[in-house]
């Protein structure tokens, strides 16, 4: 049971242009949801992250829709440079003293130049 | 300052050998974490520790042996691991409330042979 979706693997975006990242939920207890990148061979690292008492957050180039009716967030990134070309993930956690977070499969965004 | 220190960053060990994975944090946060992940999958929760104590054991084999000698220190001991067991082990850290962001470490790559 995948509590966490992203069902696009991979994402193509022209150097310049708005990468949109999708991600679906299952769990109606998630209250904090957080997105991260991965190069190759390196540990995740945070990029952005929204609870659920809000509908978007934004730092810098990245901003992250929540629709909570739907069980769904985005993550924006405009302009997208080449530098964001990574693998990202979307991560959902439930209101716990110790987070245990449930990642989505990930999606591979390739920034063309 | 995030900075969650992982070594070695590579270990090859034996199915027979004895080793561990060690990882550091000077953030005062007071949750650190084990995460597992395989090539193109998502990170796999492993073990949790809350102010040092073990609060989230995710089924993982007796093989695998977390410890956290204080608050800043986190290691898993390795022991009789099997070739399916190689794996990038990542080492998190975070404040230990609810909605508060886990920060990953470089991760150490692990290969069984």
């Amino acid at each position: 049971d995948q509590q966490v979706k992203q069902n696009s693997p991979s994402l193509s975006v022209q150097e310049g242009r708005i990468s949109i990242l999708n991600c679906d939920y299952t769990n109606s207890m998630f209250d904090y949801f957080l997105w991260y990148k991965k190069y190759p061979a390196e540990g995740p690292t945070f990029l952005i992250s929204i609870s659920s008492i809000k509908d978007k957050n934004e730092d810098g180039r990245f901003t992250v829709f929540l629709n909570k009716s739907a069980k769904h967030l985005s993550l924006h990134i405009v302009p997208s440079q080449p530098g964001d070309s990574a693998v990202y993930f979307c991560a959902a956690s439930e209101n716990q003293g110790a987070q245990k977070l449930v990642f989505g499969q990930g999606t591979r965004l390739t920034i063309n130049p | 300052d995030t900075e969650v220190t992982q070594t070695p960053k590579h270990l090859v060990m034996g199915m027979t050998n004895k080793k561990s994975l060690k990882c550091e944090q000077h953030m005062g946060h007071r949750a650190m974490y084990w995460y597992k992940q395989k090539a193109k999958k998502p990170p796999e929760l492993m073990f949790v520790y809350s102010y040092e104590k073990l609060s989230i054991n995710e089924s993982v084999p007796s093989r695998f042996s977390p410890e956290c000698p204080n608050s800043s220190l986190l290691n898993l001991h390795l022991h009789a691991l099997q070739p399916e067991d190689s794996a990038l082990y990542l080492c998190a850290s975070s404040k230990g409330q609810s909605g508060n962001t886990i920060y990953f470490g470089e991760g150490s790559w692990l290969t069984v042979v």
